[in-house]
């Protein structure tokens, strides 16, 4: 069975534009998880979403969306980038999203903003 | 603002040596505590999800205790080999939310 796939690998944009990043979940999986991991840092929570509902938002401004379709992949979107968000994006999955469950984890997409 | 710390930040052991890391995270509220592997050019890898006090896992050489009351984790690697080289990071969920609190990790390099 494929893991969490992420696209694209890597992207490079400059400030102002917007992005979007792509994940599809493990087949099974209705919980879909995004990460902002900068270097230095552990990986920082930014939304959840099981059953194309909103479970859980981080501390990111409103620049940051996302969604989940009906096959359960998501994509997250941020508008208007600016430098810092220079990052590593992780997205996660899990069969029902629950805390007592692990995450599996893609390979992420690595966005530079130039 | 909840903090999850992770000690050491880096470590260098021989091929050989057993060696262990600490987590530390808000004892109040706790719901579970995930530990993961990350291997660098690879995605994180889940090792273990532990959600009871006194909690004691083990995958292998690597094993793992849960200490609620008090708020840490120990994770133990025996006889590390440089395949264990990585990143490991625990995570805290704490009350309803689904939301995984990451420490900053600690990387573990074994000398062959």
């Amino acid at each position: 069975d494929a893991g969490v796939t992420q696209s694209p690998t890597h992207l490079i944009k400059t400030r102002g534009q917007h992005v979007t990043l792509r994940c599809s979940p493990i087949s099974g999986h209705k919980s879909v998880s995004w990460y902002q991991q900068v270097l230095g840092q552990g990986p920082q929570f930014i939304f959840q979403y099981y059953e194309k509902e909103e479970r859980g938002r981080g501390n990111f401004p409103d620049r940051f969306s996302a969604r989940q379709f009906p096959n359960y992949s998501s994509e997250l979107n941020v508008n208007a980038l600016l430098l810092g968000d220079s990052a590593l994006y992780l997205c996660a999955s899990s069969s029902l999203g629950s805390g007592n469950q692990p995450q599996h984890f893609g390979d992420g997409t690595r966005l530079s903003i130039l | 603002i909840l903090n999850v710390e992770q000690s050491p930040q880096s470590l260098h052991v021989q091929e050989g040596d057993s060696t262990n890391f600490t987590c530390s995270f808000p004892s109040s509220n706790f719901y579970a505590l995930h530990w993961y592997r990350w291997e660098t050019a690879k995605s994180p890898e889940a090792l273990f999800v532990m959600t009871l006090n006194g909690d004691e896992k083990k995958k292998g050489r690597i094993s793992a205790t849960l200490n609620t009351k008090e708020g840490y984790s120990y994770l133990y690697i025996k006889g590390s080999q440089p395949e264990d080289s990585a990143t490991y990071l625990c995570a805290f969920i704490g009350g309803a939310t689904n939301k995984l609190i990451f420490g900053t990790g600690t990387l573990l390099a074994v000398q062959p």
